[in-house]
């Protein structure tokens, strides 16, 4: 059965780095387009990026633009964010999903258990 | 493309129907999803296509409509559906997905 599986997050200090992965699998992880979605504490969701299948093309909602990175590694079925500069309000859980290419960027069919993110000092 | 749900909160008898609302700000054709996110879990999908329902889920759960207003309807709700239920449009160029705020199902 596919299974997405985040980890990586912590309290981090503001202006600190961290990197999130996402490790798939049940599934053909190279034929999927993947995203990134993040919710701060008692508000609702916030997609923040998805990457092709074979990584060539990534895009970001506005407000990760400069500060946040997706990748993957399709030999590890793994995907990445990295967040750099970290502030306060990128505190959050954030989850990994598959897309459901049914069309292509369009809605998440399944979804990771999500990793907490808490910027703090 | 802004997507409005409403009301925030609802309070629905077991057995009764829920209805939600979502709204968008432009026609979006039938370019909508919904996910239920039970208390303490990760979302799931529940509809796409506007009313083509995922995987298995249950019949109970069901979505209408097109360009800018659409529902989804819980008939016959059961407690296991306590939760927020969230739509999410998809715009697939450039590729934005646009969730909206979240419409809460208590038990009453």
């Amino acid at each position: 059965q596919v299974q997405l599986v985040e980890s990586g997050g912590g309290v981090v200090q503001p202006g600190r780095s961290l990197r999130l992965s996402c490790a798939a699998s049940g599934f053909t992880f190279n034929d999927y387009a993947m995203h990134w979605v993040r919710q701060a504490p008692g508000k609702g969701l916030e997609w923040v990026a998805v990457i092709f299948f074979d990584g060539s093309k990534k895009y970001y909602t506005d407000s990760a633009k400069g500060r946040f990175t997706i990748s993957r590694d399709n030999s590890k079925s793994t995907v990445y964010l990295q967040i750099n500069s970290l502030r306060a309000e990128d505190t959050a859980v954030y989850y990994c999903g598959r897309d459901s290419g049914q069309p292509l960027y369009s809605y998440l069919d399944f979804w990771g258990q999500g990793t907490q993110v808490t910027v703090s000092s | 493309i802004l997507m409005t749900q409403s009301p925030a909160t609802l309070s629905v008898s077991p057995g009764e129907r829920a209805t939600l609302s979502c709204r968008a700000s432009q026609s979006i054709s039938s370019d909508l999803a919904w996910y239920q996110q039970r208390p303490g879990q990760s979302p799931r999908l529940l509809l796409y296509g506007a009313s083509t329902r995922a995987t298995g889920i249950p019949a109970r759960f069901s979505g209408s409509g097109s360009g800018t207003e659409f529902t989804l309807t819980i008939s016959g709700l059961q407690s296991e559906d306590l939760a927020v239920y969230y739509c999410q449009h998809y715009n697939n160029w450039p590729p934005v997905l646009t969730f909206g705020g979240g419409t809460k199902v208590e038990i009453k």
